[in-house]
């Protein structure tokens, strides 16, 4: 299984500020053939399913607004919010879909400073 | 727009068979572009996947739960169900069903029901 893990556990920023999330696969998810990374992140409101943000670890899902970028390669990633804003105040998580079992990270919970 | 509701037991005993079902609505089941899975989330905790299927019912499973899962599809009623055998607490979660973006089990999930809570209580 590819064990995926995620730091910090949480994390708490002024609106405005940028915050990063760092995920981390336990073997790569870039497959050769393709050059793409099978990484996806995911933001999770309470009470809420997750909504995906990101996949192919960089591109951003229609509708997703431009502060949400990804990057990285390989086994380890970044989820960065570039101007935190109140309605992103979530748990973010992130998913490799490059083997089975799928699996997710632990989740990151951001909050407003 | 496509949309996915789950529908469930709701309150199951120990040792029961939990059944959920997948109705998926604005779109077809059968599309030749989509897999379509089960995803569950323990009260308080993350993610596991569980299971994926196609419309041809090509399937895929979680190596940890395999052994009491199915997964099958329904195209006559566009919709996907889940069984899950012999459940303990520890299969108390909200359960999830999603699309995946593409035509294998390689695609990341999009989008997702609302989610149906199931308990598991004696």
């Amino acid at each position: 299984d590819i064990v995926m893990t995620q730091s910090p556990d949480s994390l708490a920023v002024s609106l405005g500020e940028r915050a990063t999330i760092n995920c981390k696969s336990s073997q790569s998810v870039l497959y050769s053939s393709d050059n793409k990374n099978y990484l996806a992140w995911y933001q999770q409101k309470p009470r809420q399913p997750p909504k995906l943000l990101i996949y192919w670890a960089s591109t951003r899902e229609s509708g997703v607004p431009d502060r949400f970028s990804g990057s990285g390669s390989g086994t380890d990633f970044t989820l960065t919010i570039s101007s935190l804003q109140a309605e992103d105040v979530a748990v973010y998580y992130c998913q490799q879909y490059y083997s089975i079992p799928l699996t997710f990270g632990p989740g990151t919970k951001v909050d407003i400073k | 727009q496509l949309q996915l509701q789950e529908s469930g037991p709701g309150l199951m005993k120990p040792s029961e068979t939990m059944s959920l079902t997948c109705t998926v609505s604005g779109g077809s089941i059968s599309s030749t572009s989509y897999y379509w899975g089960w995803i569950r989330q323990p009260p308080g905790k993350g993610l596991e996947w569980i299971a994926s299927i196609y419309y041809s019912g090509n399937t895929y499973y979680n190596p940890s739960l395999k052994s009491r899962v199915t997964i099958f599809v329904d195209t006559s009623k566009n919709r996907f169900s889940l069984e899950l055998s012999s459940v303990t607490a520890a299969d108390t979660a909200v359960y999830y069903c999603a699309r995946h973006v593409g035509s294998s089990y390689s695609y990341a999930y999009n989008p997702w029901g609302q989610g149906t809570l199931v308990t598991v209580s004696s």
